[in-house]
């Protein structure tokens, strides 16, 4: 069974620091990986999407993808209280058959 | 952007009834479809992905039998949730592949069972 594996949480920001979010998985011939930000009650969303070693920058948001130790992680600058979420990390499997979920980081961003 | 419409958003039916949700692609075509489950806090379970005009490909513990998924189009996939009992109560969501913009997600059926 591959497996995604990242931090419930909580994680608990102040208003304007780096939130540091981050991901393991085992499935090594994967090659693509998504973070999606989930509200409450509500469907995933996409964030950013990476596939390549180094990091990708969107705005606010930073992927980081290190395929030799298997980990991506997601950087949020300046948080904002509108940033509180759950934010599932996604590898999609090296048949490209399925796309497999962490079970989400819950990120508090208080004002 | 990728667009898929996902309805009914919340349905509430009695224990022993079968409940259909539909899955659309609206502005591209879905190869792919796959459907999760989601209970509270807790992460998207994968039941079952659909390629159209095939059989889905249902995952470990996953009843196919209760859980039917219809994919007769590359724009919609259907999952009928067949003699409803309150432990299927959940967050059903579907996603679609098969353009540029990776996977698209509905915006998810709440489905609950009295």
């Amino acid at each position: 069974q591959k497996e995604v594996e990242q931090n419930s949480g909580p994680l608990s920001v102040p208003e304007g620091a780096i939130a540091s979010l981050n991901c393991t998985y085992s499935d090594r011939g994967s090659q693509s990986f998504f973070w999606y930000r989930q509200y409450s009650g509500k469907s995933p969303e996409l964030i950013m999407s990476i596939y390549s070693n180094g990091d990708k920058e969107d705005g606010r948001f930073t992927a980081q993808l290190n395929k030799a130790s298997q980990y991506v992680s997601l950087l949020i600058r300046d948080s904002q209280p509108s940033d509180s979420a759950t934010y599932l990390c996604a590898v999609l499997n090296q048949a490209g058959t399925a796309l497999i979920f962490g079970k989400g980081t819950t990120l508090s961003v208080s004002s | 952007g990728a667009v898929v419409s996902q309805h009914p958003s919340r349905v509430i039916c009695k224990s022993g009834t079968s409940v259909k949700i539909e899955c659309r692609s609206l502005d591209f075509q879905a190869t792919t479809m796959f459907w999760y489950r989601q209970f509270p806090k807790k992460s998207l379970m994968l039941m079952a992905t659909s390629n159209e005009g095939s059989k889905a490909t249902y995952e470990q513990g996953v009843e196919k039998d209760k859980f039917l998924i219809n994919h007769a189009s590359l724009t919609l996939s259907t999952l009928t949730v067949t003699s409803a009992h309150p432990e299927d109560s959940s967050f059903y969501i579907c996603s679609a592949a098969g353009n540029s913009y990776g996977y698209t997600f509905g915006s998810g059926t709440r489905l609950t069972v009295v």
